[in-house]
């Protein structure tokens, strides 16, 4: 079945950017999303990419696929620390069966 | 226009109880999924489930586990005999349409603990 795997935390200092990044093993992936658990709470869907791109950019966020790498990242520009949260990568075949990283956690430090 | 509704958010129970969880879909959604995260863990598929009909269920445990989407009223994860292995949060989402891409919208999920 699909792997997904995600380093499992990432510091960065305010105002930086940060950089997370997921490799998958399923090359049919077709939507590859990200997203953003806040504790306690669900999962916000952050933004999501198309496999026949090779990037997309949403205001501060900024997502690159490397097809041939089967290498996803996640790029948040000037991160505040309201980007403090788990970043969940995941990634789909055909239907809608999800299947998700192991989560980054991010912690934005003043 | 109200996002996916799970209640309740936090739900107690002691070994051997039966828990249930309901998951109510956005508004013209009619493709439900349940997700289980235990702690530290990423989501795991467990069912998927449109009205009336269960579609895929290759992530359920075998047993104690069962789900439902009856034609009115919300979907139901029910879970029998819990043990302490069974304490997860468990995640609802609801997409408009099957398609593989249709994005999916999830619900704040329920905190099972079992004492």
């Amino acid at each position: 079945g699909e792997d997904v795997e995600q380093s499992l935390f990432l510091s960065v200092r305010e105002g930086d950017s940060s950089v997370i990044n997921c490799t998958y093993t399923d090359s049919s992936s077709t939507y590859l999303y990200w997203y953003k658990q806040e504790p306690g709470a669900g999962l916000q869907l952050l933004t999501y990419i198309f496999s026949n791109m090779d990037m997309k950019q949403d205001q501060r966020l900024t997502v690159l696929l490397n097809k041939k790498d089967k290498h996803l990242s996640l790029r948040i520009a000037d991160t505040q620390t309201g980007d403090s949260a788990i970043y969940f990568c995941a990634v789909t075949g055909g239907g809608n069966k999800l299947t998700f990283g192991t989560g980054t956690q991010l912690k934005v430090e003043l | 226009n109200a996002g996916v509704m799970q209640n309740p958010r936090h739900l107690v129970r002691r070994r051997g109880q039966e828990a249930r969880l309901r998951c109510s879909p956005m508004k013209g959604h009619s493709h439900v999924y349940w997700y289980r995260q235990l702690p530290e863990e990423g989501l795991k598929f467990m069912v998927y489930l449109q009205k009336e009909n269960i579609i895929d269920e290759s992530g359920m445990p075998k047993e104690r586990f069962s789900a439902e989407f009856p034609k009115e009223g919300p979907s139901i994860l029910r879970i029998q005999q819990v043990v302490r292995g069974d304490s997860a949060a468990y995640f609802c989402a609801s997409s408009h349409d099957r398609g593989g891409d249709e994005k999916l919208f999830f619900g704040s999920g329920t905190q099972l603990s079992v004492l």
